[in-house]
């Protein structure tokens, strides 16, 4: 079945590492999103890629990283940097960038102690 | 600054019940507005609206956008426990990015 697929679904890591969270599609679509979202807030963008081997920073991409090697696929690297990297990452594509409809992958939920 | 604002922020109604969710939004070149679903963990895409005034159905879903006042409602008639959710707007600019509110959370009791 086409989708997104995202892993780990649950993270825990201490103060201070790196992590990375994968996302792959096998949809076929140009453009894939990061978001963050936490408690009582919206959907926020960290990173998006309108194409291969080309992204961008959104709104919030103050302690991230992306790559953007592979059209199915989009990891998207937690550093230390980032001050607060608690939260439930949702990863998603589109057909192309701004078009539209997105399709989500299932989430992972992150817990830095 | 773009952005998009949901109303309310969460409501408690008994099965049976009509709901109407609220959505307003300023983002320039705007596109359209899309509503989702979230349960659990992905959201689930429910409508895309792009002219004014066309309600959009599906089974017990409605949605209708006004462009002239900015905003869209999403209505749920007859609702049932599975409904519960966390209902999502997004507004999208021409060749940009989505603007998500911050989410309605429904919960529907039996």
């Amino acid at each position: 079945d086409g989708g997104i697929t995202q892993s780990p679904k649950y993270l825990f890591r201490k103060e201070g590492q790196n992590v990375t969270l994968s996302c792959e599609q096998n949809l076929n679509h140009d453009a894939m999103y990061w978001y963050r979202q936490d408690p009582g807030q919206g959907l926020r963008l960290i990173y998006y890629s309108q194409i291969v081997n080309d992204f961008q920073k959104g709104d919030i991409a103050e302690g991230y990283s992306v790559s953007r090697e592979k059209k199915e696929s989009f990891p998207l690297t937690v550093t230390s940097a980032q001050k607060n990297p608690t939260a439930f990452y949702l990863c998603a594509s589109s057909m192309s960038f701004g078009g539209g409809e997105l399709f989500f992958g299932e989430g992972s939920r992150l817990t830095v102690l | 600054e773009d952005k998009v604002v949901q109303s309310p922020l969460s409501l408690v109604v008994h099965e049976g019940d009509t709901v109407t969710l609220n959505c307003s939004y300023e983002v320039t070149n705007f596109r359209s507005l899309l509503w989702y679903k979230q349960e659990k963990k992905a959201p689930t895409f429910l409508f895309m609206l792009t002219s004014s005034g066309i309600e959009k159905k599906s089974g017990r879903l409605s949605s209708i956008l006004d462009k002239k006042e900015l905003f869209s409602i999403l209505n749920i008639t007859a609702t049932q426990t599975g409904d519960s959710a966390v209902y999502l707007c997004a507004a999208c600019e021409y060749g940009n990015k989505l603007v998500f509110g911050a989410g309605t959370i429904l919960r529907v009791k039996s």
